[in-house]
């Protein structure tokens, strides 16, 4: 069966220091990858997805980035991160074709940048 | 863009009522999803609709895509206190280019024992 993986659970940074979040998917081949952002009792924010090794799309300008260096792996990046970048970070998958059953989430992660 | 308007927004209910929440949208889908999130976690997939006019269950849950394809309702029946939390429907197209699975902007549930 898939699993999603995402870590850490929770993470407390200075503004100005970078980041690193990490994803990875098991039980699959060629998924695509999504990386959205929730700020407190709000929505899913869509960041970044990918649909293959090294292709990444950014939907919205900000302060982060991401890489897919690997099928199943995928990382959120910041090179200086800023107060606003505080939220809870989730990764999702899908396959990456025939019939769509929708995202699976992971268990997110909870940036506060202080 | 394409947009989803879910509401409502939050909702107060007893334990032992039944909840209905619904999104709409002006655009057109082929798929309309349900999400739970429980606070802290990421969210989970409750029911997915794949044609218009399809009733769900899943178990408590009952959920319809609409017939004109552009809206979709999540009943919940004789809640109970671990359905506490925030029910997002999201919506997509086949066909269209990857990350366009919209959400709204989520119901958050809670319930009183």
């Amino acid at each position: 069966s898939q699993t999603i993986h995402q870590w850490p659970a929770t993470l407390v940074q200075p503004v100005g220091s970078p980041l690193s979040l990490e994803c990875t998917v098991e039980g699959t081949s060629n998924p695509n990858l999504y990386w959205y952002r929730q700020a407190a009792g709000k929505g899913l924010q869509l960041l970044f997805y990918s649909v293959g090794i090294g292709q990444i799309s950014s939907e919205v300008p900000q302060n982060l980035s991401a890489s897919r260096p690997q099928d199943r792996q995928f990382i959120l990046s910041s090179k200086k991160l800023l107060l606003s970048d505080s939220g809870f970070y989730l990764c999702a998958w899908e396959k990456g074709q025939g019939r769509l059953y929708g995202y699976t989430f992971g268990s997110g992660t909870r940036l506060t940048v202080v | 863009g394409q947009q989803l308007n879910q509401s409502p927004q939050s909702m107060f209910i007893q334990e032992g009522e039944d909840v209905s929440m619904n999104c709409t949208s002006s655009s057109i889908f082929n798929t309309w999803l349900w999400y739970k999130q429980d606070p802290g976690e990421g969210p989970v997939l409750l029911i997915a609709l794949y044609k218009a006019g399809e009733l769900t269950s899943n178990g408590r849950l009952t959920a319809q895509f609409g017939i004109t394809r552009k809206d979709s309702f999540l009943n919940i029946s004789a809640s109970i206190p671990s359905d506490v939390g925030i029910y997002f429907c999201a919506a997509l197209n086949y066909g269209g280019s990857q990350g366009n699975l919209i959400f709204g902007k989520g119901t958050k549930l809670s319930v009183k024992p």
